[in-house]
């Protein structure tokens, strides 16, 4: 069975600094997509990033870009230049490709803080 | 107005009452689902629907039973709750295209249920 690790259950960055949060993941499949959710207090959960595995470039999407090592089955989310918005919960999801129709697999989420 | 409505916000009720959480999409997606979302554990699946009809239900409990009139609305409706029924219920919706496509879920804000 496919499970998703999100190791850092909080974490705290600077106002314009950079922050990593990281997330593992096993699956036996070799296609499949990687998301990357955030979650503010309004709880609505926001798609940050998605990246395919097929494809070998990290995907970005401005500020916000990931380290994608598919040997390692390692997915790390890499915010650059933090404002005070960006202070959520952050989920690592997990689809594989032909899946259950919206069956992600989730992480328990990291809780970002920005310090002003 | 957001693509994805919930309502209520939040939702107190006993043991025996009988209540419905609601779910409105305004996007013309084709799917819609509900997840989970319980305190220090991931998210997870409980329904899908795909063109209204049920393709997906996570081993969920009886007193769970959810109505999907048409491809824009989906009801959650709740009878005999226990306390650990307590949660995030978090409506999704996206587009499934052939052959297993499917665009990124877009997530309503949740009905913070609480069981007592």
């Amino acid at each position: 069975a496919q499970t998703v690790t999100q190791s850092q259950p909080e974490m705290s960055v600077q106002e314009a600094e950079t922050v990593t949060l990281s997330c593992t993941y096993d699956t036996s499949e070799s296609d499949y997509y990687l998301f990357w959710y955030k979650q503010p207090p309004s709880r609505q959960m926001i798609l940050v990033i998605r990246q395919e595995a097929y494809k070998q470039q990290n995907a970005t999407e401005n500020r916000f870009s990931v380290n994608f090592q598919k040997a390692a089955k390692s997915f790390s989310l890499k915010i650059s230049d933090s404002q005070l918005g960006d202070a959520a919960m952050y989920f690592c999801a997990y689809r594989r490709v032909g899946g259950s129709q919206g069956n992600l697999i989730f992480g328990k989420g990291t809780k970002l803080s920005v310090k002003p | 107005e957001t693509g994805v409505t919930q309502t209520p916000r939040h939702l107190v009720m006993g043991m025996t009452n009988k209540k419905s959480l609601k779910c409105e999409q305004h996007l013309g997606h084709n799917a819609m689902y509900w997840y989970k979302q319980s305190a220090k554990k991931p998210l997870e699946l409980m329904f899908v629907y795909n063109f209204k009809e049920q393709t997906e239900n996570n081993s969920v409990p009886s007193r769970f039973s959810p109505e999907c009139p048409n491809s824009s609305h989906l009801f959650l409706h709740l009878h005999t709750l226990q306390p650990e029924d307590s949660a995030l219920y978090l409506c999704a919706s996206s587009q499934l295209y052939g052959q297993g496509g499917i665009s990124p879920l877009h997530f309503g804000n949740g009905t913070r249920l609480t069981v007592t």
